[in-house]
């Protein structure tokens, strides 16, 4: 039982650049979540989807969109990438349908990414 | 003035002692209190949540809350070297998620 998957772990990029962060999970879960975590910052909502077909803008939404592709798979894309999103970012689900303020939140190992 | 604040430590502490770890928050309509633990380049795990008014143990582990003052603590008896770690405390705001503080940093010395 693999939980809550990620990729890639690692990535850096050039100010600019494009890319999309990959999360997946098998608990069959319906909601999802993206965090960014910075030093002295917590655990910042980027964006969630209480369930399949829905997405809603968290704390930090801006210079990110994503992707419920189906109940599995939740993906968060830059689209011109900035050094303040340099950052360490992970994806979490949680069982229920809709935001997860009661109840256990898996996240997944993380992906460090670099804005150079 | 943050919504859910920590002392970013480090608190250090023996091995064998109680660790005491603090969290205030500003939503006096929170109803759900969340404490994980991130070891260093790992993702956080949950260890404790506390909904009412008092005390709630799971093993070493106690929470504390006490919502007229707006706090809630973990406590860690016989701390071990294992249980150094950062920890996270979580409350619901009432909005869209939980709100995360930006955590302790706790050690244990050997």
């Amino acid at each position: 039982n693999a939980g809550v998957t990620q990729t890639p772990k690692f990535q850096v990029l050039k100010t600019g650049q494009s890319m999309t962060l990959q999360c997946a999970q098998d608990m069959n879960h319906n909601s999802m979540y993206w965090y960014r975590q910075d030093p002295g910052m917590g655990l910042r909502l980027i964006y969630y989807s209480a369930s399949e077909g829905t997405t809603d803008k968290g704390e930090v939404p801006n210079g990110y969109n994503v992707s419920r592709l189906n109940k599995r798979e939740f993906s968060l894309r830059l689209e011109s990438a900035a050094p303040s999103q340099t950052s360490v970012y992970f994806c979490a689900s949680s069982r229920g349908q809709g935001p997860a303020t009661n109840e256990k939140l898996f996240f997944g190992s993380g992906t460090q990414l670099s804005v150079l | 003035q943050k919504e859910v604040e920590q002392n970013s430590g480090p608190l250090s502490v023996p091995e064998g002692a109680i660790a005491s770890l603090n969290c205030t928050y500003s939503d006096r309509g929170s109803q759900s209190f969340f404490w994980y633990r991130q070891y260093s380049g790992k993702s956080p795990e949950l260890i404790m949540s506390i909904y009412s008014n008092g005390d709630k143990e799971d093993g070493r582990f106690t929470a504390q809350l006490n919502k007229a003052s707006q706090y809630v603590s973990l406590l860690i008896r016989d701390s071990q070297p294992s249980d150094s770690a950062t920890y996270l405390c979580a409350v619901d705001t009432g909005r869209r998620a939980l709100t995360f503080g930006s955590g302790t940093r706790l050690q244990v010395q050997p």
